[in-house]
């Protein structure tokens, strides 16, 4: 399977501890998003990077989390000092920007890390 | 980015045709209109994406009147596995890196 894939699928932790995910995107795609997911709602966007650059990040993304692509390939995202409310699905996706010629990049999406902060 | 309106759920049956029909009245002249589906437990995964009149692949008909200020996701003949939350975003390529979902439509098929 050549789709992007996140570790772990699932996190348990205690408040105030630190977690870190993985993403691991389809390879050569250049651009590479963090979502997160509440029950019942849509993603709502984080960041993304492009190679190696993280461009934006959303007001959502505290300075608790951190995220990195060191190398334009695979990227990590830390959460620390974990709250309750930080009890989500993370989700990566990825896409070949520029890719389309016309509208907009597909983002393909991974399986997510579900967290559950006790 | 244009607010998208859709139902929250819509109920059918196998072998039925199934219409989801997104509100975009304050759509952008650059704006596309795309469709993800979500199953349980995984991520978002595209179905289809256009621009103005008809789009149709192997998965789903998109349908967009001339004024494009609503869409309608049209999924044939559909089995148990479309079972799925489906989302209408609308935006433009400059912004397609930011993704904005709303609370999408959950679509049940029943045998």
């Amino acid at each position: 399977d050549t789709g992007v894939s996140q570790d772990p699928r699932h996190k348990i932790t205690k408040r105030g501890q630190n977690v870190t995910f993985r993403c691991d995107p389809i390879s050569e795609h250049n651009r590479l998003y963090w979502y997160r997911q509440t029950l019942g709602q849509g993603p709502e966007f984080l960041t993304y990077f492009q190679n190696e650059a993280q461009l934006e990040k959303s007001r959502l993304l505290s300075d608790r989390f951190s995220a990195e692509r060191p190398k334009g390939s695979f990227s990590t995202l830390e959460i620390q000092r974990t709250e309750q409310g930080d009890s989500a699905m993370y989700l990566c996706a990825s896409s070949l920007f520029g890719s389309e010629l016309a509208g907009t990049d597909t983002q393909y999406f991974g399986p997510g890390t579900r967290l559950t902060v006790l | 980015l244009a607010k998208t309106t859709q139902p929250i759920s819509m109920d059918s049956y196998e072998g039925q045709e199934v219409n989801i029909t997104c509100s975009h009245n304050n759509i952008a002249t650059n704006d596309y209109i795309t469709w993800y589906q979500q199953f349980p437990s995984q991520g978002p995964r595209f179905i289809i994406q256009g621009y103005k009149t008809k789009v149709t692949n192997e998965v789903a008909s998109l349908f967009i009147p001339a004024d494009r200020k609503s869409s309608t996701l049209s999924l044939p003949r559909v089995s148990l596995s479309d079972t799925a939350v489906y989302y209408c975003l609308v935006g433009p390529p400059s912004n397609d890196y930011k993704l904005s979902f709303g609370a999408g439509t959950t679509v049940t098929v029943r045998a």
